[in-house]
This record gives C-alpha cells, structure tokens and sequence, in this order.
C-alpha cells in the first residue's frame, strides 16, 4: 500500500507571498492532519480534516488554512508569508476510529 | 492545554546496550501513546504504540505506560548504530497529536 505523499517536497518562497500545499493520504484513511515543525518548536499541531469536515484546530493564526476533499486528499494554504513560516510541514493520515497517524516526507518551505 | 515533556538531553549509548527513554503528559484523559523516530532529515516514523497500563513489545523495542503517574518510556534493547535518531513521545486526543520535544539517542559502535 503506498504511503502519504506530499507535493512539493521543497518550496521558495518571499516574504508576502501565499502557498498551496498538498497531501494525498494512505489510501483508505480518511482523516489528514498537518502540522509544522521547526528546530525551536518541534512538531506543532495545524489543522485534522475527516470526511471533508475540519474537527480540530491549532493554535495559528488565520493565515493557515486548509481543507479536504472527497477523495480525502487535503491542501494547506499559507497567505501572507513571513519569515517565521519557514519549517517542514507535514501530513500525517490516519483511519477512522484509530488514532495511529502515519507521516508523509513533507515539505520543506523556505521564506526568504 | 496538552503537554508532552520529554527532559533528558541527548542520549549515549553503547551498540548492544539499553536505551531508555522517558516522557510524561499533562492531559489525565489521554487514553493512546506514541513513539515515532526521525531521522535527520527526515519525517517522523511511527515504532510504537500503547494504549493500556503496562508493557507492549514489539521486536527490540518495548513501549511502558503508567497512567497513574502520567508516564510513557520506551526502551531499545541491543541498541544498534541505525537506532540513532531523534524519538519522539506523542500522546493523541481531541483528533490530534501532541509531541514532546524528542530526545536524540547516539548509539556508538
């Protein structure tokens, strides 16, 4: 079975600029949850989609964004970049009624 | 607010030792634990998971979890030189994950 994939792996971007990145879960799992990481801190929790509908959120500002979609692949937005945006951000899927989440490669953005 | 604390500094071991390591949570409802590895460079790998009190073995790796204490461990028996990498202790609720910093464990041949 394949695995999460993410697109792109890599990112440049400006300051100011707005970025679109994609998830495609573990075929079968419908909930994609994204997060952030960064060498100061560490793995933080974005946003969990399931069936389309975003359940949870985290602690960022509305800049971050994202959603679902039927066939449960999900998209990241980021508006307005800053140079703080710059981490590895990545999808996690899971199944339903588990909580195992099984990470994609990510995508590494850089604002400059 | 969810809290996962993992404290110790990086983590020497020799190649066939014990590695342990230790993690504590805040949230006394959280019912389902993790260890993922991550190699540098790389994206979190799940190794372990637990869901009740006591030990659950998997291969070289054993995963401990007292709720009464708020405690999850994980130890790697005969440590080997590809057990080097940052492990990180999550615990799940409310549709998320939350991790602790990690601990980076160095197994010297």
């Amino acid at each position: 079975k394949a695995g999460v994939t993410q697109t792109p792996r890599y990112l440049i971007k400006t300051r100011g600029q707005q970025v679109t990145l994609s998830c495609s879960p573990i075929s079968g799992h419908r909930s994609v949850s994204w997060y952030q990481q960064t060498p100061g801190q560490g793995l933080q929790f974005l946003f969990e989609y399931f069936s389309e509908t975003q359940r949870n959120k985290g602690n960022f500002p509305g800049r971050f964004s994202g959603r679902q979609f039927s066939n449960s692949r999900s998209e990241m937005n980021v508006s307005t970049l800053e140079l703080g945006d710059s981490a590895l951000y990545l999808c996690a899927s899971g199944a339903a009624g588990l909580h195992e989440q099984y990470f994609g490669p990510g995508t590494r953005l850089t604002v400059t | 607010q969810k809290e996962v604390e993992q404290n110790s500094g990086p983590l020497s071991v020799p190649e066939g030792a014990i590695a342990s390591l230790n993690c504590t949570y805040s949230d006394r409802g959280s019912q389902s634990f993790f260890w993922y590895r991550q190699y540098s460079g790389k994206s979190p790998e799940l190794i372990m998971f637990i869901y009740s009190n006591g030990d659950k073995e998997d291969g070289r790796f054993t995963a401990q979890l007292n709720k009464a204490s708020q405690y999850v461990s994980l130890l790697i028996r005969d440590s080997q030189p590809s057990d080097s990498a940052t492990y990180l202790c999550a615990d799940y609720g409310n549709n998320r994950l939350a991790f602790g910093k990690g601990n980076q464990v160095v197994v010297i041949p």
